[in-house]
């Protein structure tokens, strides 16, 4: 079993609807999430982390953590084509600088 | 304030030669990362120094090695070079050893033919 797993997609959305990502993660000792956002021939970009279960909102984009559940989401609000990306979920297990990242959800926005 | 920087971007280079890639963290950053991002195996860790100690290290045979410098400045080496450490390595810093988020430098290119 893999560590940490996302869909592959793509996930293909309509201009101005809401895009839902999704992670599970394997390690229930986990400690914080991340949403990094990678375009084609780019490095990753971090968008969003999470520390505690719940909701974090900022502007379009909301994390969602559910420790129990060992899930974790990215819902994107008002999707725009330059939304079109692969989203990476990363996980931090112990107190080090250490990530593990899940294989990353092609997004593709169409206008 | 800057972000992260890596140097070189890009870089060429035959199997068996060895090559070293830099990495500068963002200004006050003490912890550096380092991965490797292939197609096949996605992002993985292979690194972390914090105070110029490296306090974790992934799966990857010990022909890869780094340090870190008093400044925090980075650096990774890969000795005897394979046609399979043809990469996107990439480097990522944060504030300090403990909760905070990680962000990534440009990365550094390598091809080995």
């Amino acid at each position: 079993q893999k560590e940490v797993e996302q869909n592959s997609g793509p996930l293909s959305v309509p201009e101005g609807a809401i895009a839902s990502l999704n992670c599970t993660y394997s390690d229930r000792g986990s400690q914080s999430f991340f949403w990094y956002r990678q375009y084609s021939g780019k490095s990753p970009e971090l968008i969003m982390f999470i520390y505690s279960n719940g909701d974090k909102e900022d502007g379009r984009f909301t994390a969602q953590l559910n420790k129990a559940s060992q899930y974790v989401s990215l819902l994107i609000r008002d999707s725009q084509p330059s939304d079109s990306a692969t989203y990476l979920c990363a996980v931090r297990v112990d107190n080090t600088g250490k990530l593990i990242f899940g294989q990353g959800t092609t997004l593709q926005v169409k206008p | 304030k800057a972000g992260v920087t890596q140097t070189p971007r890009y870089l060429i280079k035959t199997r068996g030669q060895q090559v070293t890639l830099s990495c500068s963290p963002i200004s006050g950053h003490r912890s550096v990362s380092w991965y490797q991002q292939t197609p096949g195996q996605g992002l993985q860790f292979l690194f972390e120094y914090f105070s110029e100690t490296q306090r974790n290290k992934g799966n990857f045979p010990g022909r890869f090695s780094g340090r870190q410098f008093s400044n925090s400045r980075s650096e990774m080496n890969v000795s005897t070079l394979e046609l399979g450490d043809s990469a996107l390595y990439l480097c990522a810093s944060s504030f300090s050893d403990r909760l905070d988020e990680q962000y990534f430098g440009p990365g550094t290119r390598l091809t080995v033919t």
